[in-house]
């Protein structure tokens, strides 16, 4: 199974500020045959169903805010809110869905400092 | 829009068999673009994918809980359903159902099931 690592488990940022959770692979996630990683990013808050962020690493969902990005390619991803709001604290996950079985990453749980 | 509707018991005695249906309006269960899949997440830990099925009949199951999983399909009344035989208190989890095209889009609000005498 393709083991997927985040850092940090936890992040304080404050109001405003950039916050970036990482996310690690161990093995390439990229199709060189479509040039696409499959690699997604979620948002969880308590007591709902993640969220789907960002799909193929880097497109982000219809009605996601822009503040939102992601990047990365191979075994390497981030995930980067440009400049941190209220409505962001939760929890982020990685997904990859490039092999058999799909899996996510443990979480990042991000707050405000 | 898709919508997905987990309903079951919130209650299993250990050594029973759990039973969840996901319940999809807005999107056949026949789309041939989807799988449908499960996903299941103890209190305060991460997300454990279960397994999925897709409209031909494959399914893939996570290799932990294979011998005790079975997951079908009902495209008579557009569902998906998720038998887990033999609970322990270690499935004890919030149960999710989800649309997977690779990643997923739509997800079930989830159904918290205990696994308890």
């Amino acid at each position: 199974d393709i083991v997927m690592t985040q850092s940090p488990d936890c992040l304080a940022v404050s109001l405003g500020e950039r916050a970036t959770i990482n996310c690690k692979s161990s093995q390439n996630v990229l199709f060189t045959s479509n040039n696409k990683n499959y690699l997604a990013w979620y948002q969880q808050k308590p007591g709902q169903p993640p969220k789907l962020l960002i799909s193929w690493a880097s497109t982000r969902e219809s009605g996601v805010p822009d503040r939102f990005s992601g990047s990365g390619s191979g075994t390497d991803f981030t995930l980067t809110i440009s400049s941190m709001q209220v409505e962001d604290v939760a929890v982020y996950y990685c997904q990859q869905y490039y092999g058999i079985p799909p899996t996510f990453g443990q979480g990042t749980k991000l707050e405000i400092k | 829009q898709v919508q997905l509707q987990e309903s079951g018991p919130g209650l299993v005695k250990p050594s029973q068999t759990l039973s969840l249906t996901c319940i999809v309006s807005g999107d056949p269960v026949t789309r041939g673009t989807y799988y449908w899949t499960w996903i299941r997440q103890p209190a305060g830990k991460g997300l454990e994918w279960i397994g999925r099925i897709h409209i031909s009949g494959t399914t893939h199951y996570n290799s932990s809980l294979k011998s005790r999983l079975s997951i079908s399909i009902d495209t008579s009344r557009n569902y998906f359903s998720l038998e887990l035989t033999s609970v322990m208190a270690a499935d004890t989890a919030v149960y999710f159902c989800a649309r997977e095209g690779g990643y997923y889009d739509s997800w079930g609000q989830g159904v918290l099931v205990t696994v308890s005498s």
